[in-house]
């Protein structure tokens, strides 16, 4: 059964430094986003990316945050320059067409030290 | 805004016994409603979704939730629940026209031998 695969799984980074989470998205879905979930709260909604571009952003998907589809498979979340409040897991979706089901990805926990 | 309250952040049952987690949302339009499952260490997984056909809505794994529009509520059931059902459960609500999707703050189930 397809899946929504991200790497790593867990990413342990210095505050200030750059990181790179990567996203497989399930192979025919055209609609992409990310969300994360703090240690304790809900996940919360952070991007949706269609189309090569951004479809829609929460108020937390600052100019600290980037994504991309650099290819035909990957979806990468880029946090510039990290805080220690970016500490949490974030997880990628996939949608075959907006409105439709999303499936999510293990996640990747990334703790800013 | 749309938005989602879940009653009791740690419900505990007994083996054999009726689950009940609650759900109530907020939506000015008519809702799209989710309940996900994150069993630890792993990413969310769809239980089971309204998309405005039948109120009465069956999910994996013997789940089922019923839409309550007067009542704004969206409640899940189990009639026997199983030590495998132990899990973090999460209600959540979006709006059809976009494509986040709004979680609540989730409720931990467990399972009483």
């Amino acid at each position: 059964e397809p899946e929504v695969t991200q790497t790593p799984s867990h990413q342990v980074t210095q505050m200030g430094q750059e990181v790179i989470l990567r996203c497989v998205p399930i192979s025919n879905h055209l609609y992409f986003y990310w969300y994360r979930q703090i240690l304790g709260q809900k996940v919360e909604f952070l991007v949706s990316f269609y189309n090569n571009e951004i479809s829609e952003k929460s108020e937390i998907f600052d100019d600290q945050f980037s994504v991309e589809r650099p290819d035909g498979s990957n979806f990468t979340l880029k946090i510039r320059s990290t805080k220690l409040e970016d500490s949490a897991m974030y997880f990628c979706a996939s949608s075959v067409t907006s409105g439709n089901e999303q499936f999510f990805g293990p996640g990747t926990r990334l703790t800013v030290l | 805004a749309q938005s989602v309250t879940q009653l009791g952040s740690h419900v505990s049952v007994s083996e054999g016994a009726l689950v009940l987690l609650r759900c109530n949302y907020s939506s000015s339009v008519p809702p799209y409603l989710f309940w996900y499952v994150q069993y630890p260490n792993q990413g969310l997984q769809l239980l089971l979704k309204y998309t405005s056909a039948a109120t009465l809505v069956k999910g994996i794994n013997g789940f089922e939730a019923e839409f309550k529009k007067s009542e704004t509520s969206f409640h899940l059931t189990k009639p026997s629940a199983h030590m495998s059902d132990a899990a973090e459960y999460f209600c959540a609500v979006s709006d059809h026209r976009d494509d986040k999707i709004i979680f609540g703050k989730g409720t931990r189930l467990h399972i009483l031998p």
